[in-house]
């Protein structure tokens, strides 16, 4: 089946740790993003990528690393300087970024992190 | 103001009713519409789309797009206890690079049976 992983499912962290965030995609898409979702809030884009070896902030990536460095995979981290960490965390993929028309972007099942 | 604006609810129907839902926009150049619905602690998934004004149906689903006004409304009929999710109005900003989603903050709907 092709879509989009996530893991872990849930994830703890103590303050002033840093935590990685895994995102994998089977669905040969080009393009893939990482969401922030607070309650009442909606889904906030952290950073995405279009291509490999490339990747661009979002509108909130103030605490927060990416890398790209396969096609199939987007992971975040969660830095220590970032001050707010715990929400719901969602990746997507498309399979292309911008152009003429709207790419259908895909979501996976998210993480939950929180900071104890 | 932000660029995209829903009524977060709670809304509560009983089974079978209409459900209705809105948000609005603030930049006129928006051409496409989205709606996501989110199961809770799922991740979204698209439910229509519509391009310029108008309206899309499908099924028990109705999206409509009032570009004047600048406001998009999604209609479920008949809906059932399944439907009780959070639905997210989505706006890409196709002509930025990286086809990036604006999303309204979801309303949350309750079908009671």
């Amino acid at each position: 089946d092709g879509g989009i992983t996530q893991s872990p499912k849930y994830l703890f962290r103590k303050e002033g740790q840093n935590v990685t965030l895994s995102c994998e995609q089977n669905l040969n898409h080009d393009a893939m993003y990482w969401y922030r979702q607070d309650p009442g809030q909606g889904l906030r884009l952290i950073y995405y990528s279009q291509i490999v070896n490339d990747f661009q902030k979002g509108d909130i990536a103030e605490g927060y690393s990416v890398s790209r460095e396969k096609k199939e995979s987007f992971p975040l981290t969660v830095t220590s300087a970032q001050k707010n960490p715990t929400a719901f965390y969602l990746c997507a993929s498309s399979i292309g970024a911008g152009g003429s028309s709207y790419n259908e972007q895909f979501f996976g099942p998210g993480t939950r992190l929180t900071v104890l | 103001q932000k660029e995209v604006e829903q009524d977060p609810g709670p809304l509560s129907v009983p089974e079978g009713a209409i459900v209705s839902l809105n948000c609005t926009y603030s930049n006129s150049a928006f051409q496409y519409f989205m709606w996501y619905r989110q199961y809770s602690r799922k991740g979204p998934e698209l439910l229509m789309y519509t391009y310029s004004s108008g309206n899309k149906e499908d099924g028990r689903f109705t999206a409509q797009v009032d570009k004047s006004s600048k406001y998009i409304s999604l209609f479920i009929r008949d809906s059932q206890p399944s439907d009780s999710a959070t639905y997210l109005c989505a706006i890409p900003a196709i002509k930025a690079a990286g086809n990036k989603l604006t999303f309204g903050g979801g309303t949350r709907v309750l079908v009671k049976p």
